[in-house]
């Protein structure tokens, strides 16, 4: 019973927006949508987090449909160093990363 | 500013050792938590402390104890290790109950040989 579901991987080229997907149809109404990322074996890095509307940082933006069953994650402007492994996850009292998306960003 | 900090980086250990893997934060972050991830998989909770005197069992929690010593420090023990155990550890840390904004430390490689 996978809380979240994501590609396994997917390519970008350089300075071109990422759109990564995460399904989350099972989520409840006041569940919180986060999003991390983990450059090669560090520890993973918060980006953004969501509930109904579209949030938008430094890092990125994040897309939540209105019945918020799916999200997308947007790296406007993709670089080299945002090769990384992305995680999708809910709230949960496990709070357990999934397998993520591995995003390689290529020149 | 350090955020979370983790001891050792990297540790080999035989067999039926024990050791305690180190973390603190200096974020006066309430919950702290331990992870372990296995090569090319996700994280997976071993335990977690929402508060000072508190922990609690997460996914994986056989073969391991943890203290929270202090509001800064939460420790791991592997009482006798044994080579299913290896992996990299992370700790982690965050401040609000709600919110599920984690800070992670740079992890410690542990093999068991």
């Amino acid at each position: 019973d996978a809380k979240t579901t994501q590609p396994t991987s997917m390519d970008c080229a350089e300075g071109r927006a990422a759109n990564l997907p995460c399904n989350h149809s099972t989520i409840s109404g006041n569940e919180y949508v986060y999003w991390y990322r983990q450059i090669h074996s560090q520890g993973p890095q918060y980006i953004i987090h969501g509930l109904k509307n579209n949030e938008t940082n430094e890092m990125a933006s994040l897309i939540i449909t209105e019945d918020r069953k799916s999200s997308t994650l947007i790296l406007p402007h993709a670089t080299l160093r945002d090769t990384a492994v992305y995680y999708c996850i809910r709230r949960d009292y496990k709070l357990s990363f999934g397998a993520g998306t591995t995003v390689t960003v290529r020149a | 500013n350090a955020g979370v900090t983790q001891t050792p980086k990297f540790q080999v250990l035989k067999t039926g050792q024990s050791m305690t893997l180190q973390c603190a934060q200096d974020m006066n972050h309430n919950s702290m938590y331990w992870y372990r991830q296995d090569p090319g998989m996700g994280l997976r909770l071993i335990y977690y402390s929402a508060s000072e005197g508190t922990t609690d069992k997460g996914e994986v929690p056989n073969g391991y104890n943890v203290s929270r010593l202090n509001k800064r420090e939460f420790s791991l023990r592997l009482e006798s290790a044994a080579p299913s155990q290896t992996s990299v550890y992370f700790c982690a840390s965050k401040q609000d109950r709600v919110l599920e904004k984690l800070f992670f430390g740079s992890g410690t490689q542990l093999s068991v040989l």
